[in-house]
C-alpha cells in the first residue's frame, strides 16, 4: 500500500529556507509511470500547487512562487524534497506531497505544518 | 486567489443529491480535464473524480462529474453523512502555467 509521508521543521524565521523531506513507501519514486508533486493549503489562500518532477528528473514550478522553489528527488532513500526560500509569512501552511498521474495528483501524504515565524 | 470559482457552502439531508459547480475559463476547463477532490476534516484531499468524470477504484458511484464549457459539476446522490467534507475541483490552466484549484465548497449533511 502506497504511503506517502512529510517531514521536516514545524518552525522557520522569516527570510530563511523551508526544507521538508517526503518519504515514499509501496512505491518507487522512480517508477516511469508517475510524477510526485507538492502542494501547500493555507487558510488565507486555500489549496496551492507548487511544483512537480518529472520522471526524467526535470520539474515544473507554480511561476507565483518565480524561482524560490527547488524540488529535487533521492533514488537511493526513495524520497522527495522541497526547498523554499526567503519565506514569509505568507509561507505558512500545511505542506504535502503527491503521487501524479496523467490527469494530476491522485494520491496525497497527511501534510505537514510549517509556521513561518521569528 | 483561485480562478476557478465553487459557492462556498452547500447541504442537504441524508439521501438527497447535492450538486457543486465549479467555473473558470478557456484556458483551464475550458481546454483541460477537470478533477475534483473531497477533504474530510483534519484529512489530506482524496481524489474523487478525474478526467471530468472517472471514478478512481473505491469510489462509490454515488458521485459523478460532468463538465460543459467552461464550467464543471460534481454531484453526490444518495447524500451520506460520511459525505460532510471539503470538495475542490482542479485543472490545469495554460495561461498560469500551473494546477489550479477551486475555492472550495463545504458540504453539510
Amino acid at each position: 500500500q502506497l504511503q506517502l509521508q512529510e517531514s521536516g521543521p514545524g518552525l522557520v524565521k522569516p527570510s530563511e529556507t523551508l526544507s521538508l523531506t517526503c518519504t515514499v513507501s509501496g512505491g518507487s519514486i522512480s517508477s516511469s509511470n508517475y510524477y510526485w508533486s507538492w502542494m501547500r493549503q493555507s487558510p488565507g489562500k486555500g489549496l496551492e500547487w507548487i511544483g512537480t518532477m518529472y520522471y526524467s528528473g526535470s520539474t515544473q514550478n507554480n511561476p507565483s512562487l518565480k524561482s524560490r522553489v527547488n524540488i529535487s528527488k533521492d533514488t537511493s532513500k526513495n524520497q522527495l524534497s522541497l526547498k523554499l526560500s526567503s519565506v514569509t509569512a505568507a509561507d505558512t501552511a500545511v505542506y504535502f506531497c503527491a503521487r501524479q498521474a496523467v490527469a494530476g495528483p491522485e494520491y496525497w501524504g497527511q501534510g505537514t505544518l510549517v509556521t513561518v515565524s521569528s | 486567489q483561485s480562478v476557478l470559482t465553487q459557492p462556498p457552502s452547500a447541504s442537504g439531508t441524508p439521501g438527497q443529491r447535492v450538486t457543486i459547480s465549479c467555473s473558470g475559463s478557456s484556458s483551464n476547463i475550458g481546454s483541460n480535464t477537470v478533477n475534483w477532490y473531497q477533504q474530510l476534516p483534519g484529512s489530506a484531499p482524496k481524489l474523487l473524480i478525474y478526467t471530468n468524470n472517472r471514478r478512481p477504484s473505491g469510489v462509490p458511484d454515488r458521485f459523478s462529474g460532468s463538465k460543459s464549457g467552461t464550467s464543471a459539476s460534481l454531484a453526490i446522490s444518495g447524500l451520506q453523512s460520511e459525505d460532510e467534507a471539503d470538495y475542490y475541483c482542479a485543472a490545469w490552466d495554460d495561461s498560469l502555467h500551473a494546477y489550479v484549484f477551486g475555492t472550495g465548497t463545504k458540504v453539510t449533511v
